[in-house]
């Protein structure tokens, strides 16, 4: 059974630089076909797309963060890591990271079939 | 941006009865349409994929059906361990894909 757990900071001060990490346990991040995807959730609003890591290689961000958001995967440590950089109070959210199936031709599907718990991170001063 | 919307907000439902969840697409994403179950405390989890293929372990007292616009979940007798809040997502255009807003299932 693949879980994936989020640890994340908690709070964070705004200008600051937020990371989060996400274990896979029950499966390997270094195992091919799967999007390490990360989305999040500010309270009362819906859930926004982040980005995505395959193979450590190729990555995707959403347009709207690109300039301050990265993903990482450490394969040696099973987990992969979401960092984003400036954050203000808007970026406060309950943070999931999943992973994502592939579909036709190795394309992302968009499917998520295992999602982690969500992190709360607060951005305040 | 393809927005999605469900309906109800809210659903209470008795136990063993059947409940009817909604979601409507702004435009046509064919099939390609996920629902996922989102309990108190746990991580979501995928219920049905391509509109209507349950996910591994769903039970078949949970189907799913339509196409282009409108998509339905349906819970055929529902049980306590049902109580959740139940997302549709449509991925014909993914990334980055839309969620609708939930609805939360209640036991009456």
């Amino acid at each position: 059974q693949v879980q994936l757990q989020e640890s994340g900071p908690g709070p964070v001060k705004p200008s600051e630089t937020l990371s989060v990490t996400c274990t896979v346990s029950g499966g390997s991040v270094s195992s091919g076909g799967y999007y390490w995807t990360w989305f999040r959730q500010p309270a009362g609003k819906g859930l926004e797309w982040i980005g995505y890591i395959y193979d450590n290689v190729r990555s995707n961000y959403n347009p709207s963060l690109r300039s301050r958001v990265s993903i990482s995967l450490d394969t040696s440590n099973n987990h992969f890591s979401l960092t984003l950089r400036s954050v203000t109070a808007a970026d406060t959210a309950v943070y999931y990271c999943a992973r994502v199936t592939s579909g036709s031709h190795g394309m992302p599907s968009g499917i998520s079939d295992y999602w982690g718990q969500g992190t709360l991170v607060t951005v305040s001063s | 941006e393809i927005v999605m919307t469900q309906s109800p907000a809210t659903l209470s439902v008795s136990p063993g009865e059947r409940a009817t969840l909604s979601c409507r697409a702004s435009q046509s994403v064919s099939i390609n349409l996920a629902w996922y179950q989102h309990r108190p405390g746990q991580a979501p989890r995928l219920v049905m994929y391509d509109a209507s293929t349950r996910a591994t372990a769903i039970p078949d007292r949970f189907s799913g059906s339509g196409s282009g616009t409108e998509f339905t979940l349906t819970i055929s007798s529902l049980q306590s361990e049902d109580l959740a809040v139940y997302y549709c997502q449509q991925y014909d255009s993914w990334p980055p894909g839309t969620f609708g807003q939930g609805t939360k299932v209640e036991i009456k």
